[in-house]
């Protein structure tokens, strides 16, 4: 079965800084997408990034970009000039294309302080 | 595009009364749909994977007698809670895809609390 780890429970950055949320993945699939998912206090879960396996490119979303590392299953993001609007949980979550099952992982939890 | 509408969003019951909670696409036809559950502080959790006009399949642990989902159409799931108890108590969330290998978009969720 599939797991997904982020080991970092909580994070706190300044206002206008970059920081960067850990996530691993466990697989043997070789085609599977990745996402991160963003969980602000209204409990809404926003899609904020997805990486297919097969590209070898890291994608991008404006100021939230993907570190993806497949032989090291590490999928990790970086959050560029941070916003008091970026304060919320962020969920890593792995696809198994054929049996478009999402698993997510325990989550971080960023706070960007004024 | 890909707005996926979740009622009520906040449901308080008596235990042993039976609730039932809807998800629709607005603006998409969703092949497959799917609810989760996230106690406070934690993760979300798969409970079951449906497809319009067929079975649901459930994650393993899910009690398929009680909670009960049907995914009538294309565009509408309904997660029914039969007999809550308060251990039933917790945040759902549904979510919906097109069609494989397209992302799922997820609905604003349910408080449920049972009483």
């Amino acid at each position: 079965a599939q797991t997904v780890t982020q080991s970092q429970p909580e994070m706190s950055v300044q206002e206008a800084e970059t920081v960067t949320l850990s996530c691993t993945y466990d697989t043997s699939e070789s085609n599977y997408y990745l996402f991160w998912y963003k969980q602000p206090p209204s409990r809404q879960m926003i899609l904020v990034i997805r990486q297919e396996a097969y590209k070898q490119q890291n994608a991008t979303e404006n100021r939230f970009s993907v570190n993806f590392q497949k032989a090291a299953k590490s999928f990790s993001l970086k959050i560029s000039d941070s916003q008091l609007g970026d304060t919320a949980m962020y969920f890593c979550a792995f696809d198994d294309q054929g049996a478009q099952k999402l698993v997510f992982g325990q989550g971080t939890r960023l706070t960007i302080n004024p | 595009g890909a707005v996926v509408s979740q009622h009520p969003s906040w449901v308080i019951c008596k235990s042993g009364t039976s609730v039932k909670i809807e998800c629709r696409s607005l603006d998409f036809q969703a092949t497959t749909m799917f609810w989760y559950r996230q106690f406070p502080k934690q993760s979300l959790m798969l409970m079951a994977t449906s497809n319009e006009g067929s079975k649901a399949t459930y994650e393993q642990g899910v009690e398929k007698d009680k909670f009960l989902i049907n995914h009538a159409s294309l565009t509408l799931s309904t997660l029914t809670v039969t007999s809550a108890h308060p251990e039933d108590s917790s945040f759902y969330i549904c979510s919906a895809s097109r069609q494989a290998a397209q992302p799922q978009h997820f609905g604003d969720g349910t408080r449920l609390s049972i009483l």
